[in-house]
């Protein structure tokens, strides 16, 4: 059973355009969210980070916003561009079930920035 | 700065051969986890350590799979045997303190079983 969904395999925009990637969650003892971003034949990198205190956290053009109610969150980027091609992962950590605390991933967005 | 380190990058044998995958954690980080991405169930949490401890081993899909970490620059990931079904990118993670702090991934190794 996913806990953690991106329920969009691939997405494609234009350069210069708004990117948004989805997550939803099912376990409400997640309390911290994470975005990774993934270039074929590397390892995933961290991106930007959300608390469950919080609603919103911007870093540059990368923002992430959190709506726990509905158990959702999102990756927005504006502008888009070229460069940002990659799969992005949405992380939870929280209680596992398994007797620890641990960060389960989402199955990854294929972004595809067109110039 | 060095990141996570794994090797082989690439490893092709047959099945029921023994497989052993490497991984040199950042340099002060205390905590180590083992990642498996395949198409299937994208990327799961196999076994982490705090501290060269083991901490959960859940994910762990069966006895033929067993990790070490001697000290706190090294850490196996042994498959033995190996089957078909153990295809798959497997990823190296360590982190400072664990909890919320950001993993920092290794460029994994391609895992295929014949």
């Amino acid at each position: 059973d996913q806990q953690v969904k991106q329920n969009s395999p691939s997405l494609s925009v234009q350069e210069g355009r708004i990117s948004i990637l989805n997550c939803d969650y099912t376990n409400s003892m997640f309390d911290y969210f994470l975005w990774y971003k993934k270039y074929p034949a590397e390892g995933p990198t961290f991106l930007i980070s959300i608390s469950s205190i919080k609603d919103k956290n911007e870093d540059g053009r990368f923002t992430v916003f959190l709506n726990k109610s509905a158990k959702h969150l999102s990756l927005h980027i504006v502008p888009s561009q070229p460069g940002d091609s990659a799969v992005y992962f949405c992380a939870a950590w929280g209680y596992s079930g398994a007797g620890s605390y641990q960060l389960t991933f989402g199955k990854g967005t294929k972004l595809s920035v067109i110039p | 700065d060095a990141g996570v380190i794994q090797s082989p990058r690439h490893e092709v044998t047959e099945m029921g051969q023994e497989v052993t995958l490497r991984c040199k954690p950042i340099s002060g980080h205390n905590s180590l986890f083992w990642y498996r991405q395949t198409m299937m169930r994208g990327l799961e949490l196999l076994i982490y350590f705090n501290n060269n401890v083991p901490i959960d081993d859940s994910g762990m899909p069966e006895d033929r799979f067993s990790a070490k970490m001697p000290n706190a620059s090294f850490s196996t990931l042994k498959i033995q045997p190996s089957e078909p079904r153990d295809s798959a990118v497997y990823f190296c993670a360590s982190s400072l303190r664990g909890g919320v702090q950001p993993q920092h991934f290794g460029d994994g190794t391609r895992l295929s079983i014949l």
